[in-house]
C-alpha cells in the first residue's frame, strides 16, 4: 500500500538557520507530490508540488523540494527560516490507482523556530 | 478569490444531536472530500464525491454522511454525534485527480 513517511514529529531551529524537512513515500510510479504548510487555527496551504519535469521544485514562502526516485524522496529545504515559518509541515502523494486517486498523507513534522 | 469557505469553523455540540456542516468552493471543482485531523494521526479521508451525485467512502466513514447535489456543495452530516467525533475537520476540493488540493478553514467540533 502506498504510504508516506515524516521521519521528524518536530524541529526546532533558529531562526536564519537553513531547513530541511524529510519526506519519504512508497510508490511504485513516479508519484505526484505535494508539501503543505498549516499554521496554527488555519487550513492548509500548498507549498509546492511536483508532476513531472525538473526535480527541484519551487515554491512560496522561500522553499523548495527536491524529487530524488532512487531514495524515494522529496525533500523540503528552505536556507533561511524565519519566525513567521513556525507552523505544521504536510507533505502528500496522490496514488494513481482507482477512483479515488486520493491523497495520502505523512503525519507532519512541527516546525518550532527559535528567536 | 478562489476559495473553499466552511461553517461553521468552531461547533461544540451534545451526543446526539443532528448537525450538518457545510463546504462550499467557488472554482468549479469535481472532486470534493473531507477528513478529520487528530493529534498523532494526521489527515484521514471520511467521504469524497468525484462528482454531482457521486459520492464514496474514505478510510474513517462511520457515523457520517455527505450529499453532493450541486457540483460547488459538498456538506457533511452527523445524524447522532459521538464525543469520539470531536476533531478538526476539513473541507477540500481539486480541479481533477490529479492537481492540488484546495482546503476549507478547518471546522473544530466537539461533542460532549
Amino acid at each position: 500500500a502506498q504510504s508516506v513517511t515524516q521521519p521528524d514529529i518536530h524541529i526546532t531551529v533558529s531562526e536564519g538557520a537553513s531547513l530541511e524537512l524529510r519526506c519519504n513515500y512508497s510508490y511504485g510510479a513516479t508519484p505526484y507530490l505535494f508539501w503543505y504548510v498549516q499554521s496554527p487555527g488555519q487550513g492548509l496551504q500548498l507549498l509546492l508540488k511536483y508532476f513531472s519535469g525538473d526535480t527541484l521544485v519551487q515554491g512560496i514562502k522561500g522553499f523548495e523540494a527536491e524529487f530524488k526516485r532512487s531514495q524515494s524522496s522529496f525533500n523540503l529545504r528552505k536556507p533561511s527560516v524565519h519566525w513567521s515559518d513556525a507552523a505544521e509541515y504536510f507533505c502528500a502523494v496522490v496514488t494513481n490507482a482507482g477512483n479515488n486517486r486520493k491523497l495520502i498523507w505523512g503525519l507532519g513534522t512541527s516546525l518550532g523556530v527559535n528567536p | 478569490e478562489a476559495q473553499v469557505t466552511q461553517n461553521p469553523r468552531y461547533l461544540i455540540t451534545v451526543t446526539g444531536k443532528k448537525l450538518t456542516v457545510t463546504c462550499s468552493q467557488n472554482m468549479n471543482h469535481e472532486y470534493m472530500s473531507w477528513y478529520r485531523q487528530d493529534p498523532g494521526l494526521g489527515l484521514r479521508q471520511i467521504y469524497y464525491s468525484m462528482n454531482v451525485e457521486v459520492t464514496d467512502k474514505g478510510d474513517v466513514p462511520e457515523g457520517y454522511k455527505v450529499s453532493r447535489k450541486e457540483k460547488r456543495n459538498f456538506p457533511l452530516i452527523l445524524e447522532s454525534p459521538s464525543p469520539n467525533q470531536t476533531s478538526l475537520y476539513f473541507c477540500a476540493s481539486r480541479g481533477s485527480v490529479n492537481t492540488e488540493a484546495f482546503f476549507g478553514q478547518g471546522t473544530r467540533l466537539t461533542v460532549v
